[in-house]
């Protein structure tokens, strides 16, 4: 089955304590996103891959880190979270970087930093 | 940028009920897409619609990209329909912008 498999579905950690939120997809997709979900401020970009090695900040980028070493895994890397990054976290994959088609999500992260 | 602006907020239906969901945006798009978040909050791709028409079971959905808008039918409303409804287009910034979405409620 076409997936993005994100892990772990849910995380409460405390402040500092370094943290990585691991995303996988089996669809060959060149294009990989993260998103967090927030009340209020609704779905908003974090980082984005557009191939292997090739990453990019995106609307939020602050307190988080990425890497893309293999095409099939983007992992999401707390250093030191904080309580503003208390979210629900969403990574995504796409079979086209510059389309909406094909996109899809993992069943999503929901983090709490105390 | 582009924005994505979506009515009505929230919705309530009987189940069976019929309603069309509305998505306007602020510039010419070539790219829109429907999703729906369930109450478990899981991001389901409903529709890649750009232009024109598409439908699949009880749901459907249309873009007129001329005229900035798309709408999304759903019709004999389940309780399983329940969630928040987002149209998000694919901007040059290599993102999804999203619409604040739509909350329906069916209730049985």
């Amino acid at each position: 089955e076409a997936q993005v498999t994100q892990n772990p579905r849910y995380l409460i950690t405390v402040t500092g304590k370094k943290l990585t939120v691991t995303c996988s997809q089996n669809m060959n997709h060149e294009y990989m996103s993260w998103y967090r979900q927030d009340p209020g401020l609704g779905l908003r970009q974090i980082y984005y891959s557009m191939n292997v090695e090739v990453t990019d900040k995106g609307d939020v980028p602050e307190g988080y880190k990425v890497s893309r070493k293999e095409k099939r895994n983007f992992p999401l890397i707390l250093e030191s979270p904080s309580p503003n990054q208390t979210s629900l976290y969403f990574c995504a994959s796409s079979s086209s970087g510059g389309s909406a088609y094909g996109y899809t999500f993992g069943s999503g992260t929901r983090l709490t930093v105390v | 940028g582009i924005q994505v602006e979506q009515s009505p907020p929230d919705l309530i239906l009987q189940e069976g009920a019929n309603s069309t969901l509305r998505c306007n945006f602020s510039d010419s798009v070539n790219n829109l897409q429907w999703f729906h978040q369930n109450p478990w909050g899981q991001l389901i791709n409903l529709f890649y619609i750009p232009s024109g028409t598409k439908q699949n079971g009880r749901l459907s959905a249309t873009t007129v990209a001329t005229e900035r808008y798309s709408l999304l039918y759903i019709s004999s409303s389940q309780t399983t329909d329940s969630g928040v409804y987002f149209c998000a287009v694919f901007t040059g910034r290599r993102a999804l912008t999203f619409g604040s979405g739509t909350r329906l409620q069916v209730q049985p």
